[in-house]
This record gives structure tokens, C-alpha cells and sequence, in this order.
């Protein structure tokens, strides 16, 4: 079946840091992906997404490309603020799994001024 | 612009009492409709789904049932509360058709006691 792999946090930085998150997925077909973040307190919202291989998806500094060859969407910034605290969810939806979202276990990012 | 609302915000509930959570989507019509939890620290497990009035499909098998009496409205219930069942309650919903994208709503946190 489907599943999302990401890195386990909690992952700490100082504010202007480069940031890397890493995500693997497993799929049966040609899903979807996309990283979701949830600042505390929130409900998660959509940061950015990408729907085919090559593609690159990016919003507000973030930056992930869709690796078909190494079934990955890892997730980075070159430069973080004490805002980019949050967590942050890797998910597919595929549409042999019912168009489902299946969400990784998520990555909780504190960043330091 | 669509809007999706839940409550309430908090809930603390002692064991064995009954539960009712509503969520309410406003901006949009035939929504597919999720229902959400996330433990404390954990990542998201999906609760259930629908995809029109009447019409709900459970994932995981437990003391929570889920009802769309509208096409707008998605409630969660329970007849009695377990300890377990305290976590952060997210609803969201999807475009029918293009279900890839989720929208999710602020949250209810619960806390059986």
C-alpha cells in the first residue's frame, strides 16, 4: 500500500539556517505530493505541492522537487525565520488509493533567533 | 472564498460521556468531508470520509461514529468517551472531483479526563 516516510524530529536550527526535511513515499501509482505545515495551536495548512516528476513546488521560500528515481520530496529553504516554527507533513494522494491523503508522521521545526 | 469552521475549540469531557463535534464548510458545494486525529505528537489518522449526504466511510474501527445530515456538515460523535479518545480533532474538506488538495479546519482539542 501507499506510505510517507519523513525524517523524525524535533529538528532545531538558528534563524537563517538552510533547512532540509527528507521525504520518501511508496506508491503504487503516479500520486500526488505535497508538504502540509501546522503552526501550534492551527489546523494544517497546504504549503506546497507538486503533481508530476520533475516538477518543483514552491511557496513563502520553501522548495521541494518531486524525485520519481528516488521517490522522494524533500522539503528545504535556504534561509529560516523563528516563524518557519511549526510541524510539517509530507503526504501523497494517489488515485488508486481512492484519491486518500496519506500523511507522514510530520517533522517539528524550531527555529532559534 | 471557502471557510471551514469547527466546534468547539476545546473540550474537556469526562470518561464515559457522550461526544458531538461539528464542522461545517461554507464557500462550496458537494465537498468530499474528512474527519481527522492527531494524538499528541503524532501525525494524522484518518477517521472517516464522505463523499455526499448520507454516505460515510470508516477507516479505523472504534467507539466514534460520523453522520453528514447536510451537504456542509460533518459531525463526529460518540455515545461514551474513552480515556484514548483525547487527541486534537481536525476536519477537512476536498474538492469533489480534484480531491487531491485538502482544507483543513482550526481543530477541536478534547480532553477526557
Amino acid at each position: 500500500g501507499n506510505s510517507v516516510t519523513q525524517m523524525e524530529g524535533p529538528v532545531t536550527l538558528s534563524e537563517e539556517a538552510f533547512l532540509t526535511i527528507n521525504c520518501t513515499y511508496t506508491a503504487t501509482g503516479y500520486p500526488s505530493l505535497f508538504w502540509y505545515v501546522q503552526y501550534p495551536g492551527e489546523g494544517l495548512q497546504l504549503l506546497l505541492k507538486a503533481t508530476k516528476a520533475d516538477d518543483k513546488g514552491s511557496n513563502k521560500g520553501f522548495e521541494a522537487t518531486y524525485r520519481k528515481e528516488t521517490t522522494s520530496f524533500h522539503l528545504e529553504k535556504g534561509s529560516v525565520q523563528v516563524s518557519d516554527s511549526a510541524v510539517y507533513f509530507c503526504a501523497l494522494s494517489d488515485r488508486t488509493g481512492g484519491f486518500k491523503t496519506i500523511f507522514g508522521a510530520g517533522t517539528r521545526l524550531f527555529v532559534k533567533a | 472564498s471557502q471557510t471551514i469552521h469547527q466546534w468547539p475549540a476545546t473540550l474537556v469531557q469526562p470518561v464515559g460521556s457522550p461526544l458531538s463535534l461539528e464542522c461545517t464548510v461554507e464557500g462550496t458545494s458537494n465537498p468530499n468531508l474528512y474527519w481527522y486525529r492527531q494524538a499528541a505528537g503524532r501525525g494524522l489518522q484518518l477517521l472517516f470520509y464522505s463523499v455526499g449526504i448520507g454516505q460515510i466511510s470508516s477507516e479505523v474501527p472504534q467507539n466514534l461514529s460520523a453522520s453528514r445530515p447536510q451537504d456542509r456538515q460533518f459531525i463526529l460523535s460518540s455515545k461514551k468517551l474513552l480515556l484514548s479518545d483525547s487527541g486534537f480533532y481536525l476536519c477537512a474538506w476536498s474538492v469533489r472531483g480534484a480531491q487531491e488538495t485538502q482544507y483543513f479546519g482550526p481543530g477541536t482539542r478534547l480532553l477526557v479526563l
